[in-house]
């Protein structure tokens, strides 16, 4: 059983330029979440996926901040025009759904300097 | 709208002492309780949950935590601690609202366990 799964571990880039990360759930979980975690702080909520559908976004994911999960299977969150401010562990987590099954295992993370 | 509370933000504790981690939340709604552990350059992973039933939960690696709805407290304990468990602790509150319920993350606890 593989667990989810992330695309780079870490990406170092410029001011200014875009950047794109992948994440791959547990194959049968059809929920699909990415957090921001900054230095000292707890995963802080940025969207939220149920299959294909983009149901929830934080006011967090500025316009520069777009996600999409095109088949409902991986998903992919880009920044465009990147601030120093997005330095920041970027993680994903899925779920299966149901109430009683509805939490949530999370992946290694995608580390993001911005320099 | 709810939250979380870890009060400490580093516990150092000698090995095979005992340890209590402090979690606090409010929500105006019943809610489901989680601890995630957070191993250094690993993403989170879930410790043990309380969606109903015993308040009393406990994880394969003989840590426990106490719902106590009266005192909106889900603190979490373990009787000896281990050089291995060294890691970041996060609480984490999802309130049982119907429909999607964002999970809200505490801003965590280091637990530092000395030899």
């Amino acid at each position: 059983d593989t667990g989810v799964s992330q695309d780079p571990r870490h990406k170092i880039t410029k001011r200014g330029q875009n950047v794109t990360f992948r994440c791959d759930p547990i194959s049968e979980h059809n929920r699909l979440y990415w957090y921001r975690q900054t230095l000292g702080q707890g995963p802080e909520f940025l969207t939220y996926f149920q299959n294909e559908a983009q149901l929830e976004k934080s006011r967090l994911l500025s316009n520069r901040f777009s996600a999409e999960r095109p088949k409902g299977s991986f998903s992919t969150l880009e920044i465009q025009r990147t601030e120093q401010g997005d330095s920041a562990m970027y993680l994903c987590a899925s779920s299966l759904g149901g109430w009683d099954t509805d939490t949530q295992y999370f992946g290694p993370g995608t580390r993001l300097t911005v320099l | 709208a709810q939250s979380v509370t870890q009060l400490d933000s580093q516990v150092p504790v000698f090995e095979e002492a005992p340890v209590e981690l402090r979690c606090n939340y409010s929500s105006s709604v019943s809610v489901y309780l989680f601890w995630y552990v957070q191993y250094p350059n690993q993403g989170l992973q879930l410790l043990l949950k309380y969606l109903s039933g015993s308040t009393l939960v406990k994880s394969i690696n003989g840590f426990e935590a106490e719902f106590n709805k009266s005192q909106t407290s889900f603190h979490l304990r373990k009787p000896s601690v281990h050089i291995s468990d060294t890691a970041e602790y996060f609480c984490a509150v999802r309130e049982n609202s119907g429909g999607y319920q964002k999970v809200t993350f505490g801003t965590g606890t280091k637990l530092q366990v000395i030899p």
